[in-house]
């Protein structure tokens, strides 16, 4: 199947820094990407897709001015979690997609805010 | 709105027990099905898939039926090892989403095998 590479895998970050999780398809091009949070022992929720070029569309709930998404090519796009909290750390994950086509996911991120 | 339901775990069997964890789904239109499988410290790895009804979807010894007449998509396993220690997430692509993918995932199920 395709791969898709996240980075970093781990993270701390200091309470008030912001952090940037990237999120890459190495062998397809992936018009839309989705970014996920799970939290300890909970399901997956969907934050956000993101179609390259465009802005990102955000669940309800989630902020966008403090999850920043760029979805600038077709192989890359970015999560940053601004001014971070401890409530903010959790397991990220990407998936991406091409053209209607499977999603594949990402390993994962995992932030921790101290 | 679209949503998946699975059983509640953790699970916790010995070694070559039956395996099944049942998963409901609600959906307009004819999503896919899956079942995705998180190892510990690992990311999210696709299981198996079923794309429409009465499709089987197999793997590593698993398998789950889409029965759309009782919207189910029960993930079986007729011997366990304790290799399959993970969390199971039951998921449905939303049909109705206009762009690619969108994964709509149930509460996921913790198993643990005993040796």
């Amino acid at each position: 199947g395709a791969v898709v590479s996240q980075h970093p895998s781990r993270v701390i970050c200091k309470s008030g820094t912001s952090v940037k999780i990237e999120c890459r398809s190495l062998d397809f091009q992936a018009t839309t990407m989705f970014w996920y949070r799970q939290f300890p022992k909970q399901s997956l929720m969907l934050m956000a897709t993101s179609n390259e070029g465009s802005k990102a569309t955000y669940e309800q709930g989630v902020e966008k001015d403090k999850f920043l998404i760029n979805h600038a090519s077709l192989t890359l796009s970015t999560l940053t979690v601004t001014s971070a909290h401890p409530e903010d750390s959790s397991f990220y994950i990407c998936s991406a997609s091409e053209q209607n086509t499977e999603a594949f996911f990402g390993q994962g991120t995992r932030l921790t805010v101290v | 709105g679209n949503s998946v339901t699975q059983m509640e775990g953790p699970v916790t069997l010995s070694e070559e027990a039956f395996l099944t964890i049942n998963c409901t789904y609600t959906a307009t239109g004819y999503p896919s099905l899956f079942w995705y499988v998180q190892y510990p410290g690992e990311g999210l790895q696709l299981l198996l898939k079923a794309t429409k009804a009465d499709d089987k979807g197999s793997n590593k010894g698993f398998e789950a039926t889409y029965r759309k007449e009782t919207t189910s998509f029960h993930l079986e396993k007729g011997s366990v090892q304790v290799s399959d220690s993970a969390v199971y997430f039951c998921a449905l692509d939303d049909p109705g989403y206009s762009s690619a993918s969108k994964i709509i995932f149930g509460s996921g199920t913790r198993l643990s095998i005993r040796p």
